[in-house]
């Protein structure tokens, strides 16, 4: 399979715990994002990568949290001192860079949090 | 600010309808990008469609079409014939290209295609 997979599918853990979520994206794809999805709602975009780089970090990025892609291929989302609030869908995307604006966001299957 | 309006909750029909999801955006760009995603039960987000905002010719792909006008900022989505298969939840997308591209997304409509 070619698609972008995450790591876990599902995450339960109490309160105050810490919490890393992995991200493979499409082989050679450069942009990678993370997005969260609550309970009958859209995606939220969270941060945003070009290779290794974290160029957008959007304000429900609280300090708490914290992304990185070390060597431009695979991301982790790490998510200290864990809330009930946290719990949600995380979700990661990734594009190529040559085919532009219009470039398809390719979705993983998603890592569902709950936190007790 | 960009915002994108599915006032569309859930929709029913039963097999063989044909059915119209409603998208409004908002956005101050003359230069945007529309999106149609579907989302099954399964939870995967899959790509259906992407339009920029200066080509307003409306699409068909099989049973699916898209509705692009921008005088009245609406990126409408109809599928033909509907299938039980149809059942999910439909996202439109809006994106200002920039940096990121990242996409705003609507609240969705859940679309339940009795049999």
């Amino acid at each position: 399979d070619t698609g972008v997979s995450q790591d876990p599918r599902h995450k339960i853990t109490k309160r105050g715990q810490n919490v890393t979520f992995r991200c493979d994206p499409i082989s050679e794809h450069n942009r990678l994002y993370w997005y969260r999805q609550t309970l009958g709602q859209g995606p939220e975009f969270l941060t945003y990568f070009q290779n290794e780089a974290q160029l957008e970090k959007s304000r429900l990025l609280s300090d708490r949290f914290s992304a990185e892609r070390p060597k431009g291929s695979f991301s982790t989302l790490e998510i200290q001192r864990t809330e009930q609030g946290d719990s949600a869908m995380y979700l990661c995307a990734s594009s190529h860079t040559g085919t532009g604006p219009l470039a398809e966001q390719f979705f993983g299957p998603g890592t569902r949090l709950t936190v007790l | 600010a960009q915002k994108v309006t599915q006032a569309q909750t859930e929709i029913s029909v039963v097999e063989k309808e044909d059915v119209t999801l409603d998208c409004v955006y908002e956005t101050r760009d003359t230069t945007y990008y529309l999106f149609w995603y579907k989302q099954p039960p399964s939870g995967e987000l899959v790509f259906l469609i992407r339009r920029n905002s200066f080509d307003e010719q409306n699409e068909i792909s099989g049973r699916y079409s898209w509705n692009f006008q921008k005088s009245t900022s609406s990126f409408n989505f109809t599928i033909t014939a509907s299938q039980v298969v149809d059942s999910a939840v439909y996202f439109c997308a809006l994106s200002e290209g920039g940096a990121t591209n990242k996409l705003i997304f609507g609240t969705g409509t859940l679309l339940a295609v009795q049999p």
